[in-house]
């Protein structure tokens, strides 16, 4: 039973270069959640997906673009990485749209270094 | 906004003792959810407990449990009989009912259980 798996588990970009990290999760869950965690911090929520084929703001966006493939998957892309974006970043997901019956299960977190 | 807030950046306890994280939080909301998650060093976040704002009665999974107390915004864990498998960051967070789909966390409690 995987649960969230996040790809990759480490990556070094220069600044200006693109990539995505990749969530899936194979729990049936209807929402999904990027965020992100830096040294002193807690987890900040980037970009969230209450369902197959929406997707929503969160608390620290900027600089950062997610799709929600279909139900198992949901990418968050760095379209011109800045060493300001270096954190690790964890993906969860959910079984419904509310906190009344969900709990959010986490990844194991990709940290990224922008140098 | 809400906001959560965590005082103690580290703790250390003996082995089988009895430790109590603090977390205090800020919101306008009267329905609300709050949780613990522990971050061992595989940096897998684990959901520990869940305390949901309109139940008075203190939520408790074995050796964990809380004092909510909602007048005053504090949301404690005591961790009892303390193991060293529960060296960990703790982090408390704080979610809005009502579809609001964000987890706020606090910065974290760094705890380590000595031998």
């Amino acid at each position: 039973n995987a649960g969230v798996t996040q790809t990759p588990k480490f990556q070094v970009l220069k600044t200006g270069q693109s990539m995505t990290l990749q969530c899936a999760q194979d729990m049936n869950h209807n929402s999904m959640y990027w965020y992100r965690q830096d040294p002193g911090m807690g987890l900040r929520l980037i970009y969230y997906s209450a369902s197959e084929g929406t997707t929503d703001k969160g608390e620290v966006p900027n600089g950062y673009n997610v799709s929600r493939l279909n139900k198992r998957e949901f990418s968050l892309r760095l379209e011109s990485a800045a060493p300001s974006q270096t954190s690790v970043y964890f993906c969860a997901s959910s079984e419904s749209g509310t906190l009344a019956k969900n709990i959010q299960y986490f990844g194991a977190g990709t940290r990224l270094s922008v140098l | 906004a809400q906001t959560v807030t965590q005082s103690q950046p580290e703790m250390s306890v003996q082995e089988a003792e009895t430790v109590t994280l603090s977390c205090t939080y800020d919101t306008s909301e009267n329905n609300y959810y709050l949780f613990w998650y522990k971050q061992p060093p595989s940096r897998q976040m684990i959901l520990v407990i869940r305390q949901e704002a309109y139940k008075q009665q203190n939520a408790t999974e074995n050796r964990f449990s809380v004092n909510f107390q909602k007048a005053a915004k504090s949301f404690s864990l005591k961790i009892s009989d303390s193991q060293l498998g529960d060296t960990a960051m703790y982090f408390c967070a704080f979610a809005a009912n009502f579809g609001n789909e964000k987890l706020t966390f606090g910065t974290g409690t760094r705890l380590t259980i000595i031998p």
